[in-house]
């Protein structure tokens, strides 16, 4: 079966720090891989999808950025947070192509100070 | 654009029934529903597909109306563990991104 971790589970950091984010999933190959924001009481914002290695797309210019170095790694990182970063983000992948759900990670509850 | 919820909040009794409605402005491939609980992830319920094809859990329903582009979910009978948070998202292609709803908020009382 798959299932898809992420860490850390929750994360304290002063304006103006870097960020890293991990994502991974086990038991599934070639998955899109999408990294969301939720603000608290809000819906969720897609901010990157990835249907390959080394392919990403942006959907909201921020100064957030992502990678995926490997098939079923996805890497969320900022070089400096704003205070609007904080939220509780979400790591969810899926079998290629629209035609099928998406299976979130437990998520990372992020706070800038 | 995002989709549109409707309602914002539902309250209701064990037992009884309700129903949530998305609406898109735009042409959809996919509708998907999921449900989230207050401090976890979203859970996926429904995908509902342009052509007619769905797939979901059994015990929930939906539709998809593809002229009107607008999607509901109807909660029958029902119980304590259908409180939560419901998302719509709308697929608009077939890679897979979604734009989700603000969501609508249920609560289901004993």
């Amino acid at each position: 079966s798959q299932t898809i971790h992420q860490w850390p589970a929750t994360l304290v950091q002063p304006v103006g720090s870097p960020l890293s984010l991990e994502c991974t999933v086990e038991g599934t190959s070639n998955p899109n891989l999408y990294w969301y924001r939720q603000a608290a009481g809000r819906g969720l914002q897609l901010l990157f999808y990835s249907v390959g290695i080394g392919q990403i797309s942006s959907e909201v210019p921020q100064n957030l950025s992502a990678s995926r170095p490997q098939d079923r790694q996805f890497i969320l990182s900022s070089k400096k947070l704003l205070l609007s970063d904080s939220g509780f983000y979400l790591c969810a992948w899926s079998l290629t192509s629209g035609r099928n759900e998406q299976f979130f990670g437990p998520g990372t509850r992020l706070t800038v100070l | 654009q995002q989709p549109v919820q409707s309602p914002q909040a539902v309250i209701l009794r064990e037992g009884e029934d309700a129903v949530i409605n998305c609406s898109s402005s735009k042409a959809l491939y996919s509708v998907h529903w999921y449900r989230q609980k207050h401090g976890e992830a979203p859970v996926f319920l429904m995908i509902l597909l342009k052509g007619g094809e769905q797939k979901g859990h059994e015990k929930i329903s939906a539709s998809f109306n593809e002229k009107k582009q607008q999607s509901s979910l109807y909660l029958t009978a029902s119980q304590l563990s259908y409180s939560g948070t419901y998302f719509c998202g709308q697929g608009t292609d077939s890679w897979g991104k979604l734009q989700f709803g603000a969501g609508t908020q249920v609560v289901v009382t004993p």
